[in-house]
């Protein structure tokens, strides 16, 4: 069975701190890999994607992430956070190819605080 | 253009109740997925449509879950007997295509008394 498994539950930084949010997931095939972002009071919304091709993916809003096959990671990053990245993150692994369609498997997602 | 969309966006029921939730999904969209989020959890997985069609229901936590597409279109998760258990936020997602991106809903939240 796939899993997700996010490694802070919270995290707190100050505008303008690095981010990197760790992702770690167990499937037995070709994987798409996501991040959604869920704002406060919003619904969740797709921050990136990896299908194929350049293992490091942009996303939006300065947003990007590395995934690398031998680790199973697919990490998020962001080299400078702002007041208005307050979020929860969630990342995210689906089965690729054949009869695969799409069924997301989560992780248990990690809050993001950043104060001014 | 108009995004998923789900009613109610908060149901409050007491137990025993029979509730039913319904998702709007983006017109064209053949794809719609069906996830419950618990507190403090991610969300997970419950049912997938490819058109009409239930093609996985292995989520369905048991057999008081139920959800119809009958159109192609707009879908309804219905619960039976509901227990306090049930208690979460029901997400709906669309896509174009299986393996595309999905397009979240802002959920229904669920509460039974």
């Amino acid at each position: 069975a796939q899993s997700v498994s996010q490694h802070n539950h919270h995290v707190i930084l100050s505008e303008a701190a690095s981010l990197e949010l760790g992702c770690n997931y167990s499937y037995g095939g070709t994987v798409n890999l996501f991040w959604y972002v869920q704002y406060p009071g919003q619904h969740l919304q797709l921050l990136l994607k990896y299908f194929s091709g350049d293992p490091l993916v942009k996303g939006i809003k300065g947003f990007e992430a590395e995934f690398i096959k031998s680790k199973f990671s697919f990490n998020l990053r962001k080299p400078s956070v702002q007041w208005s990245d307050t979020a929860e993150y969630f990342c995210a692994v689906a089965g690729a190819g054949g009869t695969s369609y799409g069924k997301l498997t989560f992780g248990q997602g990690t809050i993001l605080t950043v104060h001014p | 253009g108009a995004g998923v969309s789900q009613t109610p966006s908060n149901k409050v029921t007491e137990k025993g109740k029979y509730v039913e939730l319904r998702c709007d999904p983006i017109s064209g969209h053949t794809a719609l997925y069906w996830y419950r989020q618990s507190l403090g959890q991610g969300p997970e997985f419950l049912i997938y449509f490819q058109g009409t069609g239930a093609a996985d229901d292995s989520g369905l936590p048991n057999d008081r879950f139920f959800a119809v597409r009958p159109e192609g279109s707009v879908s309804t998760l219905k619960i039976q007997r509901t227990e306090r258990g049930d208690s979460a936020v029901y997400l709906c997602a669309s896509s174009p295509v299986p393996q595309g991106e999905q397009f979240f809903g802002p959920g229904t939240r669920l509460t039974v008394l």
